[in-house]
Parts: structure tokens; C-alpha cells; sequence
């Protein structure tokens, strides 16, 4: 059974600081997917990686997928309030999701 | 455009009840998917449809059912609740099956079963 398991589970620091998450299985998937998710809504997503070695940024995140393709990294640069959420991460059309993590960015 | 919507957004049901969730994908988009969401679980998929045909299936005992109509609406059925199936029910659409395409989700359902 494919699982993703992310690290740390949640994350509390100051707004101006860097963070890394991390998303792991040892199971090679063909891609992944990270999504965040906001208080009452559904997960919104964030970027795909298909390539093993691939890194893509989208303005202060950057996104790496792993050279076996088993795992990714999340990494946030000065982040902001308003990058509070949780962060999950998903492969395999979408049917295995990672628990995710949950993300508190202090004001 | 219109977002994915699900309908209702919560739902209170007793233990041996059972409920339907609809959902309604972003036009043009065939391929629907539904998640339950725990605290404990995390997100886990139920199944998912596409051009009215099931595709996949979760690992879910055979209470949880749905099915696709051919305007690419979705509903879901829970027969004989059970209080550990509350939980956030999502659903999500794409345009077409390739895993590279972005799923939308909706805002989800909230059901309670006391």
C-alpha cells in the first residue's frame, strides 16, 4: 500500500521566518501534488512536480521533488500570515494524500 | 465561472440513518472524486467518476456508494450511519482523468452523526 507521510504533523513560527516541509513514502509515485488548504474550505492546488529533481517556485514557496521520486519538499520563505493552513500533499491521481501540515504563522 | 458546489454544507443525521451529498462540478469538467476528511485520518479518497462510469474506488465498506448522471453531477449515499462517518465530505472536479490535471475542490460537507 502506497502511503505519503509529511513532516512535521504542525509547525508554529514568527511571520518573517523560513520553514521546510516535507512530504516522504517509499514508493515511487509518477507525480505530486501540493494543495493548501484554508479553515472551511476545500484544498486548494498549489503546484504538480512530475520530474524527479524538478524544483518549481511560485513566489516564496519552492517545491522540489526528489531525485526517486519519493518524496518532495516544500520550503517557505519568509513567510506570512497569510500562508497559515494546512499543506497536503498528494500522488497517484490523486487517490493517496499525505495527513498533512498544519502551518501557524505568528503575527 | 462557477466553482465546484456541494450540497448542503451540513448535515446533522442520527446512527442508522442514512444520507445523500451532492455535488456539482465546474462546467465542462467530467471527473468527480470524493474524500472523507477526519482529524485522524486525513483526507481519503471514496471514489470517483468519470463520464458516469466508476473508475476507482477507495478503501470504504460497501455503505458508501455514489454515482455520476450525465451532466456530470454527482451524489453520494451513506446507508446505516455510524457515529465514526462524521466527517468533512469533499469533493473534487477536473476536466479530464490525466493525474497532471488540476482537481478543484468544493467547500465540502460537514456531516455530523450523533
Amino acid at each position: 500500500t502506497q502511503l505519503l507521510e509529511q513532516s512535521p504533523q504542525f509547525l508554529s513560527i514568527q511571520e518573517g521566518e523560513n520553514l521546510t516541509v516535507y512530504c516522504n513514502s517509499s514508493s515511487v509515485f509518477s507525480s505530486l501534488q501540493w494543495y493548501r488548504q484554508e479553515p472551511g474550505e476545500g484544498p486548494v492546488l498549489l503546484v504538480t512536480v512530475v520530474t524527479g529533481g524538478e524544483v518549481k517556485k511560485l513566489k516564496r514557496l519552492t517545491f522540489q521533488f526528489g531525485d526517486a521520486r519519493k518524496d518532495s519538499s516544500l520550503h517557505i520563505t519568509a513567510a506570512q500570515t497569510g500562508d497559515t493552513g494546512l499543506y497536503l500533499c498528494a500522488g497517484d491521481d490523486k487517490i493517496i494524500f499525505g495527513k498533512g501540515t498544519r502551518l501557524h504563522i505568528l503575527p | 465561472k462557477a466553482g465546484v458546489t456541494q450540497t448542503p454544507r451540513y448535515l446533522i443525521k442520527t446512527r442508522g440513518q442514512q444520507v445523500t451529498l451532492s455535488c456539482s462540478p465546474i462546467s465542462g469538467h467530467r471527473s468527480v472524486s470524493w474524500y472523507q476528511q477526519t482529524p485522524g485520518q486525513g483526507l481519503q479518497f471514496l471514489f470517483e467518476y468519470f463520464s458516469e462510469t466508476q473508475r476507482n474506488k477507495g478503501n470504504f465498506p460497501g455503505r458508501f456508494s455514489g454515482r455520476q448522471f450525465s451532466n456530470s453531477r454527482s451524489e453520494m449515499n451513506v446507508s446505516t450511519l455510524e457515529l465514526g462517518d462524521s466527517a468533512l465530505y469533499l469533493c473534487a472536479s477536473s476536466r479530464q482523468i490525466d493525474p497532471n490535471t488540476e482537481a478543484f475542490f468544493g467547500q465540502g460537507t460537514r456531516l455530523t452523526v450523533v
